[in-house]
Order: C-alpha cells, then structure tokens, then sequence
C-alpha cells in the first residue's frame, strides 16, 4: 500500500516555543491530507483537513492560530504547533489520501512532549 | 452526522480463542465503514472496509467483519487470536458522499484487545 512518513517521530520542547511536524506521501500524491491528536488511551480526534494549495479546514475548537497547517505541495504537509505549553503534548498523527484512492494511509505519528 | 460507538473498551482473551470487538454506528445517510488497529506508538493501519456489495469483509491478519444495516453494526471478528494481535482497534465510519469527495472518517473511542498466552 501507500506510504505516509512523518518527521520527527518524537520531540520535546520548552514551554513557548514553536514545533513543526512534517508528513509526507512518499509514493502517491496526497490531495488531501488530515491531521489527528491523541490523548493517552483515546480515539483519534481530527484536527483539521487540508487540500493542496488551499487553506485547511479546522474542526470546531481548534485554534487555527495555534496549530498552522500548510499543504504546499501534494506530497508534504506541515503542522505548527506555535507558543506550545505542556497541555499541547499529545500524538500527533497525519493520514494521506489521493483522489484515485479509496482509503486515508496513515503516519507513523509524532509524539510531541511539551516541558 | 455520524458517530460511532465501540461497546468494549477492553477485551482480555486467551491465544487461539475467537473474539469479536463490537461496533455500532449512526447514520442517516449511506455509510462506508472501516477497521483499523493501532499498535503502540505507532499510526493506524487499515485491517479492512466496507464500501458496498457482500456484507461479509474479509481484511488482512485473519479478520473479517460483517456489515449489518439494519442493526447499523459492523462487528470485528477473528476465530483464533494470537499473541501478536494485542493492539488498539479502531472502528470508523464516512459519509458515503463525502468519503467520495475526499472528506473525513469518525472514529470509535477504540476497543484495547489484550492477548494472553
């Protein structure tokens, strides 16, 4: 099947500072892509949706300035996390999907720990 | 809109005993449904979907799930678990339409299998 990456697969950061996570379509062109958070022992929780060259879609309660999305290309999206605090950390996790394919083909995940 | 509700949050079983991880959905309109699991740390991987014809849906690992429309269920089921299974099971389900047009899944707070020896 198709493959999603994601970078990095982990990072911890000072209170304050702005973190980036990458997710990229390694073999098909994503159209559209999702990003998802995780709490410990819960369900995926969509953040936002983003098609390639637009602006993403936030789901209701998500700060769209605090988690910027950009999809700029049709393999790559990134999310930023800005001015994180420690109640950001969570799994962090993108899915990919392509026009011609019936399915979302999900990341790794980035656990992102915030001090 | 739809949602999803998976009954079990936890379910303990013996290796090669059956199980079944339930799953029910709500939806007004025509649905496409999925599995997926998740072992720790690590994203979803899909085990199978329903998207139209036999009811019956066979996926990857030994597992297969039934669509039942009138009990709006899709319930997991494999007839011998093994060791390797323990992981995170997710149940989703989409819009047909909006499945289609690139739009978003629903997920199930998650049924935990644990497989013990």
């Amino acid at each position: 099947g198709a493959v999603v990456s994601q970078h990095p697969s982990w990072v911890i950061c000072k209170s304050g500072t702005s973190v980036k996570i990458e997710c990229r379509s390694l073999d098909f062109q994503a159209t559209t892509m999702f990003w998802y958070r995780q709490f410990p022992k819960q369900s995926l929780m969509l953040m936002a949706t983003s098609n390639e060259g637009s602006k993403a879609t936030y789901e209701q309660g998500v700060e769209k300035d605090k988690f910027l999305i950009n999809h700029a290309s049709l393999t790559l999206s990134t999310l930023t996390v800005t001015s994180a605090h420690p109640e950001d950390s969570s799994f962090y996790i993108c899915s990919a999907r392509a026009r011609s394919y019936n399915e979302q083909f999900f990341g790794p995940g980035t656990r992102l720990t915030v001090l | 809109a739809q949602s999803v509700t998976q009954l079990d949050s936890q379910v303990p079983v013996f290796e090669e005993a059956p199980v079944e991880l339930r799953c029910n959905y709500s939806s007004s309109v025509s649905v496409y449904l999925f599995w997926y699991v998740q072992y720790p740390n690590q994203g979803l991987q899909l085990l199978l979907k329903y998207l139209s014809g036999s009811t019956l849906v066979k996926g990857i690992n030994g597992f297969e799930a039934e669509f039942n429309k009138s009990q709006t269920s899709f319930h997991l089921r494999k007839p011998s678990v093994h060791i390797s299974d323990t992981a995170e099971y997710f149940c989703a389900v989409s819009d047909l339409q909006i499945y289609n047009q690139g739009g978003k899944l629903i997920f199930g707070q998650g049924t935990e299998l644990s497989v013990k020896p």
